[in-house]
């Protein structure tokens, strides 16, 4: 399975909306529920901050939302704040059981 | 806390071997899918190999490991390692040991370990 593909960057201003996209195929985002997101700031784990496509896990904010539509997944992050500065890295299982990425997303904080 | 530790990175000459290390605690390890995820410098995140729970019978690697890596489990010990033969300048990566909470789910990462391969 190829890496799943991410636009290599975004940018916005703070208490702006920006949206991330990740696009697969039909065997794996197109496929899956489990799509999840991943937040890494530099240095550091990453972070799981989207679930099974569009679920938070106790504790994410609720400015981050994920969707899927056929084979294409999007987060979005509405208020941007300067915490939300980071990469930002999609995952989903594929009908090989094993997971795939995306190719990772920089978020720039204007 | 539930709490993963990696140990076992460093500098190893291509063609040569290193065994990585996880510790787990502050859940039931056994009860749990195992899973190493690596990053290469400034590259995005690969998954590399799973282990099903209990057992660990069932075994699934990355066609760019397989054959070379080999993923383990010893649940008396709460630990989850990772054998790496033949390794290349392209296996260089900070390893990362997480557990999936399910198969969407990947929601506990350790530190990560380095792993340098050069001559």
């Amino acid at each position: 399975h190829s890496a799943l593909t991410q636009p290599a960057s975004v940018s916005g201003s703070p208490g702006q909306s920006i949206a991330i996209s990740c696009t697969g195929s039909s065997s794996d985002v197109g496929d899956s529920k489990y799509v999840s997101w991943y937040q890494q700031h530099p240095g550091k784990s990453p972070k799981l901050i989207i679930y099974d496509v569009s679920n938070r896990p106790s504790g994410v904010s609720d400015r981050f939302s994920g969707y899927k539509s056929g084979n294409t997944a999007s987060l979005t992050i509405s208020g941007l704040q300067a915490e939300d500065e980071a990469d930002y890295y999609c995952n989903s299982l594929t009908s090989s059981s094993t997971w795939v990425f995306g190719g990772g997303t920089k978020l720039t904080v204007l | 806390q539930v709490q993963l530790v990696e140990s076992g990175g460093g500098l190893v000459e291509p063609g040569g071997s290193l065994r990585l290390s996880c510790a787990a605690s502050g859940f039931t390890f056994s009860d749990y899918y195992m899973t190493w995820i690596r990053q290469a410098p400034g590259k995005g995140l690969e998954w590399v190999s799973y282990i099903s729970s209990r057992s660990g019978s069932a075994m699934y690697y990355a066609d760019s490991v397989k054959g070379r890596f080999t993923i383990s489990r010893d649940n008396a010990k709460n630990s989850l390692y990772l054998q790496m033969n033949s390794l290349r300048v392209e296996d260089t990566a900070v390893y990362y040991c997480v557990r999936p909470a399910n198969w969407g789910s990947l929601d506990i990462w350790g530190q990560g370990a380095m792993v340098t391969v050069s001559s």
